[in-house]
């Protein structure tokens, strides 16, 4: 079946680093991208989303990359900090179908190393 | 503030119990959610409502139930039906979601169910 996943599970960078978390994506007919962050024992928060129209979009110290030719998606952290620790889960919508077609990967851990 | 509540934040079953797990919403969302997340593992949909009185099964909706009496609240119930109930709980809204466009989920701080 179709699914989203993600190339690395775990990420360490040292802070006031740069991060890059990538995910891939299968559903060609996905086009639109959500990226979302969760600390321990919280639920997810919203960090930046993106359509498939667009390959570009930032935020506030937040980026996020859409590569569509590879099906490919990147989440950019600028000047990360110890804050940015947490898991950051991709998801994909068809705005074909209902909101209730997100579908989530599995995460990847960012660890910022003071 | 406005957002979504849950409650309790841990919760404990014992066998054969059925338990009930709040969902409240000031945010004047239509829409509902339920997703369960293992360690490890990506988000699941178990349950959702467009609407006041309708609701519609997601991926893993068997041992679960739901009810949407109220805009603001969509309370879920494990059954004791459901024989792997240990997890982390998370209710979502978002506006209605037109056909056209997704909207982004906003999710509350989660319970986490665990079996005696």
């Amino acid at each position: 079946g179709e699914s989203v996943g993600l190339h690395l599970p775990t990420l360490s960078v040292q802070e006031g680093d740069n991060s890059i978390i990538n995910c891939a994506y299968s559903n060609s007919a996905s086009d639109y991208f959500i990226w979302y962050k969760q600390e321990s024992g919280k639920g997810p928060q919203f960090i930046i989303d993106i359509r498939s129209n667009m390959d570009k979009r930032q935020g506030q110290r937040v980026t996020v990359l859409l590569n569509k030719t590879v099906k490919h998606l990147s989440l950019q952290i600028a000047a990360t900090q110890p804050g940015d620790s947490a898991v950051y889960f991709c998801a994909e919508g068809n705005s074909g179908g209902s909101n209730y077609k997100l579908t989530f990967g599995k995460g990847t851990l960012l660890t910022v190393n003071p | 503030d406005g957002g979504i509540t849950q409650s309790p934040k841990y919760l404990f079953r014992k066998e054969g119990q059925n338990v009930t797990l709040s969902c409240e919403q000031n945010l004047n969302h239509d829409a509902m959610y339920w997703y369960r997340q293992d360690p490890g593992q990506g988000l699941r949909l178990i349950y959702y409502s467009q609407i006041v009185n309708d609701f519609q099964k997601g991926d893993i909706a068997e041992g679960y139930s739901v009810s949407r009496e109220k805009k603001e609240s969509f309370p879920l119930t494990v059954t004791s039906a459901q024989k792997n109930p240990t997890a982390f709980y998370l209710c979502a809204s978002s506006v209605f979601p037109d056909r056209a466009t997704n909207e982004k989920l906003f999710f509350g701080s989660g319970t986490q169910l665990s079996v005696l």
